[in-house]
């Protein structure tokens, strides 16, 4: 099974300024016949389900500011925010569909303002 | 617009049985795989069980499988989680979540996706 780690687990960022979360897989989420990483972001704010930021490793959901990006290949991962806002407040998660049905999650990042 | 609405959730004492639903519209629910996903209380998200857009494929996580069962019912729009044999650490809110596509079949082996939509959560708590 393939297992994921994010770091850190918490996060504490000024307003306006970056955050950036990682995403470490235990082995490669790349698909090499259509070059695609199979790994996504999720966002969840308290009391909410989570939410699609990021699939294919870098391509933003419908919606998603831009300031959310994705980033990384293979095993390792990154969720940039580049100018926090108060809303972003939430629990950050990465998983992989690389290995479906058996896919996993990392086990959260929460993200706090400074 | 795609929504999805979990029902069915509450108490149960250990070694009992729930079934949980989730009605779904706004898409063309056959045309899409659809999974389980829950959260223990203060905890991460655990993926349970999905299924295929036929319902002709099943899969489990280790940690369900033998005592849940899902399943989907095409004409009424409704995908199910038939929970037996419920254990303490089975308590969580219990989320429906609908994949992008179809599931990828090939080979005996099916292929699932990311969650590109949730339902709201219902909570089952496994207590006596």
């Amino acid at each position: 099974d393939i297992v994921m780690t994010q770091s850190p687990d918490s996060l504490a960022v000024s307003l306006g300024e970056r955050a950036t979360i990682n995403c470490k897989s235990s082995q490669s989420v790349l698909y090499s016949s259509n070059n695609k990483n199979y790994l996504a972001w999720y966002q969840q704010k308290p009391g909410q389900p989570p939410k699609l930021l990021i699939y294919w490793a870098s391509t933003r959901e419908s919606g998603v500011p831009d300031r959310f990006s994705g980033s990384g290949s293979g095993t390792d991962f990154t969720l940039t925010i580049s100018s926090l806002q108060a809303e972003d407040v939430a629990v950050y998660y990465c998983q992989q569909y690389y290995s479906t049905p058996l896919n996993s999650f990392g086990q959260g990042t929460k993200l706090e303002i400074k | 617009e795609v929504q999805l609405v979990e029902s069915g959730g509450g108490l149960v004492q250990p070694g009992g049985s729930l079934r949980l639903s989730c009605a779904a519209s706004g898409f063309t629910f056959s045309s899409y795989a659809m999974s389980w996903v829950r959260q223990a209380p203060g905890k991460g998200l655990e993926w349970v069980s999905a299924i295929s857009g036929s319902g002709g494929s099943t899969y489990y996580a280790d940690s369900v499988k033998g005592r849940f069962t899902i399943s989907r019912d095409n004409s009424k729009n409704t995908l199910y989680l038939q929970m037996n044999s419920l254990r303490a650490e089975d308590t969580a809110v219990y989320y429906c979540a609908k994949d992008p596509f179809d599931a990828y079949c090939s080979g005996g082996s099916c292929y699932f996706w990311y969650f590109q939509h949730w339902g709201q959560g219902t909570l089952v708590t496994v207590s006596s």
